[in-house]
């Protein structure tokens, strides 16, 4: 079974420092693109962070570059985010979702841009 | 980085048909054929409904269908269910190579 398991939430002061993991299992992590998605407490979806497989390209979302940083290990199958001078605008679900691919009657798909499958999310919540 | 304009919400009764619609620019929507639809029913993750415009997973209902004219990708449920009754986000590649999504629209069986 495809899963995808976040930890490493909490709280956190404003200014402090958290690192998140997500534990991937069921499929070959190597070859697959990540992405941190979160989400406000009763908001929409933001996009955080993306990584490629090979960890060659890297993207961000205006809100957090500069003060997060996304990595992984693709022998421990584990996704990363590393959150630092954080805010209480931070404070939100954070997700790990990997790029989408199945296999169906033979036939391959692949969203690389797509997010499937999804975590259960980690809570982070900045606050004094 | 702006978010997708998205309707706030949306109704229906059940069997009838609704569209969701998602309006971004020609730096993303209109861009790309990288638009995906996402349902998320409350305290749960997300889930991919619709990838590269109008690519449905497998296991997704064929009740749901997605497209797009210019810089507005749209997502269309016919036949509605009460179990359709969710928040539903549209996402989108952008010219940075980021992702976008839009603000969600909430759906309510009547």
């Amino acid at each position: 079974e495809v899963q995808l398991v976040e930890s490493g939430g909490g709280l956190v002061q404003p200014g402090g420092s958290l690192r998140l993991s997500c534990a991937a299992s069921g499929f070959i992590f190597s070859s697959y693109n990540m992405n941190w998605v979160r989400q406000a407490p009763g908001k929409g979806l933001e996009w955080v962070s993306y990584i490629s497989s090979s960890s060659n390209s890297i993207y961000y979302a205006d809100s957090v570059k500069g003060r997060f940083t996304i990595s992984r290990d693709n022998a421990k199958n584990s996704l990363f985010l590393q959150m630092n001078s954080l805010r209480a605008e931070d404070t939100a679900v954070y997700y790990c979702a990997s790029s989408f691919s199945e296999w169906v009657e033979g036939a391959y798909s692949t969203s690389p841009t797509s997010f499937d499958p999804w975590g259960q999310g980690t809570l982070v919540t900045v606050s004094s | 980085q702006s978010a997708l304009t998205q309707p706030a919400s949306v109704s229906g009764s059940p069997g009838q048909s609704i569209t969701i619609s998602c309006t971004g620019t020609s730096s993303d929507v209109g861009g790309f054929n990288y638009v995906s639809w996402y349902q998320q029913h409350p305290g749960k993750a997300p889930k991919l409904m619709i990838y590269d415009v109008s690519n449905r997973p497998s296991g997704v209902s064929n009740r749901f269908s997605g497209s797009k004219s210019g810089n507005t990708a749209s997502l269309t449920i016919s036949g509605l269910q009460a179990e359709d009754e969710a928040d539903y986000y549209c996402s989108s590649y952008t010219s940075s190579s980021t992702r976008v999504f839009g603000g969600g629209t909430k759906l309510t069986v009547l």
